[in-house]
């Protein structure tokens, strides 16, 4: 069976770094693109960027080019999402994705607040 | 990028009845590889996106049979024939043909 298991809920303050997982099994992790997807409350969906975890190709949306950081460790079969320095703008649920787009994970909600 | 619209946004229908959601591109969708990269998700409230189907017309495993999509380049349509109560939620078009991948903005079926 085909799942993406992503981290837990995070509560962090303005500034503070972040980095959250999504784990895939039961498929060949490095064969597919995985894709990390914002909602905004009440919003829709926004695809921020892909990553080909067999050679880490990477490409980022223009929205979201030098605000996250994508990556992926193949020996473990996980996908990263990272930021640096979060504002409170960066409140969402996240979603990993397998392309094109048949399993996702459950969302990681990050909530930044001072 | 490759702008989607979808329309309506909203669409209050009545319990077996069919709804109809229509979603354009700004550009073709057309692969260079020649297939067309055009899925339909949905979101029930509280859940993450599911998807329904891709590659404009395939049905992807589980799905019921009232779900259906076609079309083709730039103006594509998904249709179910006979609404139920679990259909209620959020469903958007996107593509993958071309990066950045996009998303329509979302069309919201609730049951009048």
């Amino acid at each position: 069976e085909v799942q993406l298991v992503q981290s837990g809920a995070e509560v962090k303050k303005p500034g503070e770094s972040l980095k959250i997982s999504c784990k895939g099994s039961g498929y060949s992790f490095t064969s597919y693109w995985i894709g990390w997807v914002r909602q905004m409350p009440g919003k829709g969906l926004e695809w921020m960027g892909i990553i080909y975890p067999g050679d880490s190709d990477t490409r980022y949306s223009p929205s979201f080019q030098g605000q996250v950081t994508i990556s992926a460790d193949k020996s473990i079969s996980t996908a990263y999402l990272q930021w640096s320095s979060l504002k409170a703008s960066d409140t969402a649920m996240y979603y990993c994705v397998r392309h094109p787009a048949d399993y996702w994970g459950q969302g990681t909600l990050i909530t930044v607040s001072s | 990028d490759i702008v989607m619209t979808q329309t309506p946004l909203s669409s209050p229908v009545t319990l077996g009845q069919p709804a109809s959601i229509s979603c354009r591109s700004s550009q073709s969708l057309v692969h260079s590889d020649g297939n067309t990269y055009l899925s339909w998700l949905q979101q029930r409230p509280g859940q993450p996106p599911r998807l329904l189907i891709y590659k404009i017309s395939n049905r992807f495993s589980g799905v019921p049979d009232r779900f259906s999509g076609s079309g083709a380049g730039t103006d594509f349509t998904l249709k179910i024939s006979r609404v139920e109560a679990e259909d209620v939620g959020v469903y958007y078009c996107t593509q993958a043909t071309q990066f950045p991948w996009t998303f329509g903005q979302g069309t919201k079926v609730e049951i009048k």
